[in-house]
């Protein structure tokens, strides 16, 4: 069975700072992996996925994140956080069908 | 193009009564999903369907909870009778299915709706 591990179910950063949310991942085959955002009452929007092409992804709104095989992390980053970036992100791993998600991280960013 | 449409957005219901939520997904996406977010944790896969027969349905508690998809557009999730501890965010979500090209490129990338908030008192 696939899984992911979310490291911190919080994070909070100061507006234009680093933003780094961790992720590791648990699986048998080559994973796909994912990033997914979700605003208050929102559902959940897809940042960027990893398919087995390019270790390192970039995806919408500046996110992006590299896939270490030899640490299990696909952890996601932006380099200058935004108010906007104010969210619940989600790293999620599949094999060729079923999602299965992480517990979630709730980023608040500080002025 | 429009998303992916739920209604209600919000449902609040005594245990044991029975509720029913309803999901509309982009237009041309073949496959449809039903999760469940409970407070705290990420979305947990109910049922999947591919046009209107069932593809995965292994995590679906199937002696409360029914779904279908009868004419392989919109969908109904059911609970009867419901439990508290049903009290979460049931999402649904759409994909369209790709052509194969002979090299498979992953999953195909789902859609959310903005879920349906269920509260059990």
């Amino acid at each position: 069975a696939q899984s992911v591990t979310q490291l911190g179910s919080h994070v909070s950063v100061s507006e234009g700072a680093l933003v780094l949310l961790r992720c590791n991942y648990s699986s048998s085959v080559p994973p796909y992996l994912f990033w997914y955002v979700q605003y208050p009452n929102q559902g959940l929007q897809l940042l960027l996925k990893y398919t087995s092409a390019a270790t390192l992804v970039k995806g919408i709104n500046g996110f992006e994140a590299e896939f270490k095989k030899s640490e299990t992390s696909f952890h996601l980053t932006k380099p200058s956080a935004h108010m906007s970036d104010a969210a619940e992100y989600f790293c999620a791993v599949s094999d060729k069908s079923r999602l299965s998600f992480g517990a979630g991280t709730t980023v608040t960013v500080r002025a | 193009e429009a998303g992916v449409a739920q209604s209600p957005r919000y449902k609040i219901i005594e245990k044991r009564q029975s509720v029913a939520f309803w999901c509309n997904p982009i237009s041309g996406h073949a496959t449809l999903y039903w999760y469940q977010q409970i407070l705290g944790q990420g979305p947990k896969l109910l049922i999947q369907f591919q046009n209107n027969g069932v593809v995965d349905d292994s995590q679906l508690p199937k002696d409360r909870f029914s779904a279908e998809r009868l004419k392989g557009v919109d969908s109904t999730l059911k609970i009867q009778p419901a439990k508290l501890e049903d009290s979460a965010v049931y999402l649904c979500a759409s994909s369209f299915s790709s052509p194969g090209t002979g090299r498979y490129e992953g999953p195909d990338t789902q859609y959310f709706g903005p879920g349906t908030r269920l509260t059990v008192l």
